[in-house]
């Protein structure tokens, strides 16, 4: 069964930063690219950033491009997103979510989630 | 950007009827589009990809149709647990990866 667990959110003042990790198990985590997707509670997805299975391709949503990185350890089957200069709208729950294809030079769509982390950013 | 679109904004069948959800592309996506179900309090499911072929363990009532900038999920004889909100996702251009805005199905 794979599982995706997510840590490192919390409480963080504008302009600050945060380090999310994910964790995957129960499937070969080197063959797949992953993603992060957010969620306002009532609002729909957003898609964050993803990065293909061997860090050759990554992207990022406009709205945080300049300011988020995404990463992977394969050896430590772990995916990283490194948020600086965090302001009010990027409050959200934040999913790690795995890709459906498997070790393809491109990103597609999501098979399989975590259970979020919880990010605010409040003064 | 690709710009999804989904209509209605909510839809209230009844059980054993027929549900018709709208997504459209604001370019053409070819059949790389995806459809998600979310129940409250939990992460979006991946029901359909390649516009019409079902995910592993959906059941046979969820179908898709269309290519390029239209597409439908239709869901046949509704049953209680498929309230929710549905989100369609388009996968030919990146980044970004968009989804709709959600079509809320009430039964």
């Amino acid at each position: 069964e794979v599982q995706l667990v997510e840590s490192g959110g919390g409480l963080v003042p504008p302009g600050g930063s945060l380090r999310l990790s994910c964790v995957g198990s129960g499937f070969v985590f080197s063959d797949y690219a992953m993603h992060w997707v957010r969620q306002v509670p009532g609002k729909g997805p957003e898609w964050v950033s993803g990065i293909t299975s061997d860090s050759g391709s990554q992207g990022s949503a406009p709205s945080v491009r300049d300011r988020f990185t995404i990463s992977r350890d394969n050896a430590k089957n772990s995916l990283f997103l490194q948020m600086d200069s965090l302001s009010l709208e990027d409050t959200a729950l934040y999913y790690c979510v795995k890709d459906y294809r498997t070790s393809m030079p491109s990103l597609y769509f999501f098979d399989s989630w975590g259970q979020g982390t919880l990010v605010t950013v409040s003064s | 950007e690709i710009v999804m679109t989904q209509s209605p904004g909510t839809l209230s069948v009844s059980s054993g009827e027929r549900a018709t959800l709208s997504c459209r592309a604001s370019q053409s996506v070819g059949r790389n589009l995806a459809w998600y179900q979310q129940i409250p309090g939990q992460a979006p499911r991946l029901l359909i990809f390649g516009a019409t072929s079902r995910a592993t363990g959906v059941p046979a009532r969820f179908s898709g149709s269309g290519s390029g900038t239209e597409f439908t999920l239709t869901i046949s004889g509704l049953q209680s647990e498929d309230f929710g909100v549905y989100y369609c996702q388009q996968y030919k251009n990146w980044p970004p990866l968009t989804f709709g805005q959600g079509t809320r199905l009430e039964i």
